[in-house]
C-alpha cells in the first residue's frame, strides 16, 4: 500500500540556518503531495502542496518540489525563525481517497 | 468564525466510562474525518464520512462509534474507555476525499 517516510526528529537548528526535512513516498500512479505543520497546542494546517511531477509548492518561505524520479518531496527553507518551531508532516493522497501521513518531524529552532 | 470546531478541548475520565466529542464545520465541506494522535505525534485516521455516509472505518474497536446527523457535524462516542484511548482526537473536513484537510484544534482525552 501507499506510504510516506520522513526523517526522524527532533531536528534542532539555530535561527537563520538552512532547513531540509526529507520525505519520500511509495505510491501507485501520481498522488498529490502535501506538507502540513502543527504548532504547539493546535491542529494541523496545510503548509504547501504539489499535485503533479516537477511542481513546486511554496508558502511562508518554505518550498518543496515533487520529484517523481526519486519519489521525494523534501521540505526546505533558507533561513528559519524561532516561530517555525513545530511538527511537520509529509502526506500524500489520491483523488477521492484518504490522505496518508508520515510520522511527523519535530523542529526546534534556537534563538 | 472557527472553521472546524470541536468540543470539549479537554476530557479527563476514569477507565470504563463513556464519553463523547462533538465536531462541527462551517466550510460547506462534504467530507469529515476523525484522527487519533498519540503521544509521539503519530496521526492515524479512524473514520471518514461523506455527506453523512460512512466511507472509511480503519480497524477501530467497536467501542468507538461515529455519528453524523448532517454533513456539517460528526460526533465521536467512546464506550468503556481504556488507558490506551488516551490521545488527542482531531476532527477534520475537506471538500472531498484527497483534497486539503482543515483540522480542528483537537480534544485531549486522558483516561485514568
Amino acid at each position: 500500500g501507499d506510504s510516506v517516510t520522513q526523517m526522524e526528529g527532533p531536528v534542532t537548528l539555530s535561527e537563520e540556518a538552512f532547513l531540509t526535512i526529507n520525505c519520500t513516498y511509495t505510491a501507485t500512479g501520481y498522488p498529490s503531495l502535501f506538507w502540513y505543520v502543527q504548532y504547539p497546542g493546535e491542529g494541523l494546517q496545510l503548509l504547501l502542496k504539489a499535485t503533479k511531477a516537477d511542481d513546486k509548492g511554496s508558502n511562508k518561505g518554505f518550498e518543496a518540489t515533487y520529484r517523481k524520479e526519486t519519489t521525494s518531496f523534501h521540505l526546505e527553507k533558507g533561513s528559519v525563525q524561532v516561530s517555525d518551531s513545530a511538527v511537520y508532516f509529509c502526506a500524500l493522497s489520491h483523488r477521492d481517497d484518504k490522505i496518508i501521513f508520515g510520522k511527523g518531524t519535530r523542529l526546534h529552532i534556537l534563538p | 468564525d472557527t472553521a472546524v470546531s470541536q468540543t470539549p478541548k479537554y476530557l479527563v475520565t476514569q477507565m470504563g466510562n463513556d464519553k463523547s466529542i462533538k465536531c462541527e464545520q462551517n466550510l460547506g465541506h462534504d467530507t469529515m474525518y476523525w484522527y487519533k494522535q498519540d503521544s509521539k505525534k503519530f496521526l492515524k485516521i479512524m473514520f471518514s464520512y461523506n455527506n453523512k455516509e460512512l466511507i472509511i472505518n480503519e480497524t477501530v474497536p467497536n467501542r468507538f462509534s461515529p455519528k453524523s446527523p448532517d454533513k456539517a457535524h460528526l460526533n465521536l462516542h467512546i464506550n468503556s474507555l481504556e488507558l490506551g484511548d488516551s490521545a488527542v482526537y482531531f476532527c477534520a473536513s475537506s471538500q472531498r476525499g484527497g483534497t486539503e484537510l482543515f483540522f480542528g484544534e483537537g480534544s485531549r482525552l486522558t483516561v485514568l
